[in-house]
């Protein structure tokens, strides 16, 4: 099964820099690789979604990329905002079958100051 | 819409007792599963389902049913309730594969 490591220490940033998140994995690379935003005692909210065959994806200041050889997605966030200040999560997904099998990373903390 | 709704937001129940946990999204999606959330951890897979008929089981199946009736709705059944269940749980559904997920907001379960 996938093992997927974030570091689960929390990142702490000055407003108006660019925060970089990590993903890796260990197994096979997924057909898919997504990022997610969840904010304390909510349901985690969709960011970006990446592709195997994708290097990179941006939507406004957020930038995500994949390299499958290193096993690694990083994910950005450019001129960060304390709004920005929430736990994010990375998951694999692999389609079944039966649907979408998602594995989450334990998701890092990051902590925007003004 | 809706969105994924969840009920009930919180519930508590003793070792052994059994309960469903209900799960319902108005957006016509095939996709839907269920994770449980442990304190400082990510989100781990239950069960899961691409339609009406169609579960499997994810990565922490033991001790829960689901099954799949109609489009909109995918209860999740606690058998026989244990402390190791104490938990969030999530509904999520989504369109398509790889399609983003929909989360519902989450029901706090505690086992005593």
């Amino acid at each position: 099964s996938q093992k997927i490591e974030q570091n689960s220490e929390a990142l702490n940033i000055q407003e108006g820099k660019t925060a970089t998140l990590t993903c890796n994995y260990t197994n096979y690379s997924p057909a898919y690789l997504q990022w997610y935003r969840q904010d304390p005692g909510r349901g985690p909210v969709f960011l970006l979604l990446i592709r195997e065959n994708e290097k990179e994806k941006r939507k406004e200041r957020l930038k995500v990329t994949f390299d499958t050889t290193l096993k690694q997605s990083l994910f950005h966030i450019t001129a960060s905002q304390p709004a920005d200040s929430a736990t994010y999560l990375c998951a694999l997904i692999t389609p079944t079958n039966a649907g979408n099998m998602l594995t989450f990373g334990g998701g890092t903390r990051l902590m925007v100051k003004p | 819409n809706a969105g994924v709704t969840q009920t009930p937001k919180f519930q508590v129940l003793k070792t052994g007792q059994s309960m469903t946990l209900q799960c319902a999204q108005d957006m016509n999606h095939e996709y839907m599963s269920w994770y449980r959330q442990d304190p400082g951890m990510g989100l781990r897979l239950i069960h899961y389902s691409v339609g009406a008929g169609i579960t499997d089981q994810g990565e922490v199946p033991n001790g829960y049913n689901v099954s799949r009736s109609t489009t909109e709705d995918f209860p999740l059944r606690l058998l026989s309730a244990a402390p190791s269940q104490t938990s969030v749980y999530f509904c999520a559904s989504s369109v398509g594969q790889g399609g983003e997920q929909y989360f519902g907001p989450g029901t706090r379960l505690t086992v005593t």
